[in-house]
């Protein structure tokens, strides 16, 4: 089983919609979790992060933890066509080295 | 603004030609690190260093190599490109190895095809 699972989509929702993005890990002892963005043509960005409980919550977007369920989840409000991006979930890993899930890629439908 | 730069953003070799990828960054990092990106198969991390003349194999080290002279470079060699290697490369350097202040910063790319 791969550390950390995400499903590549594309997910096309239209603009204005709430988005829901979701990884799997399969390490509980994982600590914190990261969202990175990453632009067409572009390298990755950290959007956020979290730590293993409860939810954090920036502007339009908020990071949740599932531990019980070894669940990561990005939700973004009022969902904007500059959304329209590849988002990468991470985490650090027993050694120390951020694993990354294979990013979900998301269009936002004018 | 805080920079990882990748000198070539798009390069187009032949096979068995040697290629250098340069990595500079302006933040003072102690860590450097060079991924490659594919469609269905995500980020992959090749090498890494900690601190200069330092390198260490990552996940997919075969056919790859390093070298970082100075605390602000960090150049990945293809000693001879096969068109494998045909990806999109990217590097990244950090202030700290844990926690959250192990944010990695991420240069454009540099999109290398091997025919």
């Amino acid at each position: 089983q791969k550390e950390v699972e995400q499903d590549p989509g594309p997910l096309s929702v239209p603009e204005g919609a709430i988005v829901s993005l979701n990884c799997t890990y399969s390490n509980s002892a994982f600590q914190y979790f990261m969202w990175y963005r990453q632009y067409s043509r572009k390298g990755p960005e950290l959007l956020m992060y979290t730590y293993s409980s409860g939810n954090k919550e920036d502007g339009r977007f908020t990071a949740q933890v599932d531990k019980s369920s070894k669940y990561i989840s990005l939700f973004i409000r009022d969902s904007q066509p500059s959304d329209s991006a590849t988002y990468l979930c991470a985490t650090p890993n027993r050694d120390d080295k951020i694993i990354f899930g294979k990013g979900t890629r998301l269009h936002i439908l004018p | 603004d805080v920079k990882v730069t990748q000198s070539s953003r798009y390069l187009v070799k032949r096979t068995g030609e040697k290629v250098f990828l340069e990595c500079v960054q302006d933040m003072d990092h102690e860590n450097m690190f060079w991924y490659r990106q594919d469609p269905g198969l995500g980020l992959r991390l090749i090498y890494f260093s900690y601190d200069v003349k330092m390198k260490e194999k990552g996940d997919i080290p075969e056919g790859y190599s390093v070298s970082r002279e100075k605390k602000e470079r960090f150049s990945l060699i293809l000693e001879s490109a096969s068109t494998n290697q045909t990806s999109m490369y990217l590097c990244a350097s950090s202030a700290h190895r844990t926690g959250i202040a192990g944010e990695l910063f991420f240069g454009e790319g540099s999109r290398l095809t091997v025919l």
